[in-house]
């Protein structure tokens, strides 16, 4: 079954460090995003790519990175420069110019 | 900039009782609109959408309607089940691509038997 899956589903970190989470899609979607989800606050976009090679910050990019070196893939890197990163990170993908996004199931990170 | 509004939380409902969640748009264009729905510990999935104004989503006895003159796409049910219980989550789209979501802070919905 096609789809999006993220790695871990959980995963803790200790201040610091810098910690990749895996997202990959065998939707044949263009598009990618990752959200930051944190309780009462709704989804906050952080990049999203539209194409393999390039990739644009959303609206609270400080302190993530990413790459999109192939088209199913768009991991996420929280670095140590992200002050307050214990949340739960979803990842979606789009085809071009359709109307649905699909999500993963989603990781939930804990800096401990 | 553009923004969703909804109602908070949380909704406590009685099973087979009717549901109403709102939610409020400002954009300054014409965004397409959604109803997402979250399962605890799970991502989301598309509920209902709609494209334009006056088009209404509808979908597993949800329904909610573009309304352009009032900014808004309230979600509605006419009879909820305890397996509606989750939180859900209205989204307007931006940018020219449905996936540069704007959500809005969702509402959790409780239905009791």
């Amino acid at each position: 079954d096609g789809g999006i899956t993220q790695s871990p589903k959980y995963l803790f970190r200790k201040e610091g460090q810098n910690v990749t989470l895996s997202c990959e899609q065998n939707l044949n979607h263009d598009a990618m995003y990752w959200y930051r989800q944190d309780p009462g606050q709704g989804l906050r976009l952080i990049y999203y790519s539209q194409i393999v090679n390039d990739f644009q910050k959303g609206d609270i990019a400080e302190g993530y990175s990413v790459s999109r070196e192939k088209k199913e893939s768009f991991p996420l890197t929280v670095t140590s420069a992200q002050k307050n990163p214990t949340a739960f990170y979803l990842c979606a993908s789009t085809a071009r110019w359709v109307t649905e996004a699909f999500f993963g199931q989603g990781t939930r990170l804990t800096v401990v | 900039g553009d923004s969703v509004t909804q109602m908070e939380g949380p909704v406590t409902l009685s099973e087979e009782a009717f549901l109403t969640i709102n939610c409020t748009y400002t954009a300054t264009g014409y965004p397409s609109l959604f109803w997402y729905v979250q399962y605890p510990g799970e991502g989301l999935q598309l509920l209902l959408k709609a494209t334009k104004a006056d088009d209404k989503g509808s979908n597993k006895g949800f329904e909610a309607t573009y309304r352009k003159e009032t900014t808004s796409f309230h979600l509605e049910k006419g009879s909820v089940q305890v397996s509606d219980s989750a939180v859900y989550f209205c989204a307007s789209s931006y940018g020219g691509s449905q996936g540069n979501l704007i959500f809005g802070k969702g509402t959790k919905l409780s239905v009791k038997p």
